[in-house]
């Protein structure tokens, strides 16, 4: 079974609008983070933000925030504003457990987003 | 300050030839993670290391993949012998703090090719 789905494989959005990128998440753990990264076509992996399941807030980092619905095991990110240089491929990905043999990530398939002026 | 260091950036060999990619993990960092990204399989871990011990390797694909850490400043992976189903980018990243829990940065990647 997927353990992070990303059921968007692509996406446009206008300049200076807001985003929404899907994705949900299947563990039973109690403890776990959620983070997504961003990749560009110079294929390097960058990181935006993260949240951890027992945060009680959503994160937020300038203009990216996650949307975080822990019953519904979903953990969207929101790009306010789009740019140009948004355009990339977003992964959403996921950490179960907490530390130990349990602590790598597992990532979505991806979800390309367009950003048109 | 610098980011995880990874070379070579990109490599091109011939089936049945060793490869080596090397990577210097970020200073301070105490958990190093080797990824591998496919258009097929995507991204997935092959193997991470904390404290420069090899902690989970399930996801190295056979006994032609090895990775060592002898420091906490340099790690290696060497196939051999290479495959072309082992093209790919191979990305090397690192984290801080408790077992690496928070974000792992990720370094530019080595793109290789196996013809």
């Amino acid at each position: 079974a997927q353990k992070i789905t990303q059921t968007q494989p692509g996406m446009f959005v206008q300049e200076k609008e807001a985003v929404t990128l899907d994705c949900t998440y299947d563990t039973s753990d109690q403890s776990y983070g959620l983070f997504w990264y961003k990749q560009p076509s110079s294929g390097e992996m960058i990181f935006l933000i993260y949240q951890g399941s027992y945060d009680e807030q959503n994160a937020t980092e300038g203009r990216y925030s996650l949307n975080f619905q822990k019953a519904r095991k979903s953990a969207n990110l929101v790009i306010s504003a789009s740019q140009l240089g948004d355009s990339a491929m977003y992964f959403c990905a996921m950490r179960e457990g907490y530390g130990g043999a349990t602590n790598k990530l597992i990532f979505g398939t991806g979800t390309l987003l367009a950003v048109q002026p | 300050d610098a980011g995880v260091i990874q070379s070579p950036r990109h490599e091109v060999t011939e089936m049945g030839q060793e490869v080596t990619l090397r990577c210097k993990p970020i200073s301070g960092h105490n958990s190093l993670f080797w990824y591998r990204q496919t258009m097929m399989r995507g991204l997935e871990l092959l193997i991470y290391f904390n404290n420069n011990v090899p902690i989970d390797d399930s996801g190295m694909p056979e006994d032609r993949f090895s990775a060592k850490m002898p420091n906490a400043s340099f790690s290696t992976l060497k196939i051999q012998p290479s495959e072309p189903r082992d093209s790919a980018v191979y990305f090397c990243a690192s984290s801080a703090g408790l077992a690496g829990l928070r974000e792992q940065y990720f370094g530019p990647g080595t793109r290789l090719t196996v013809t």
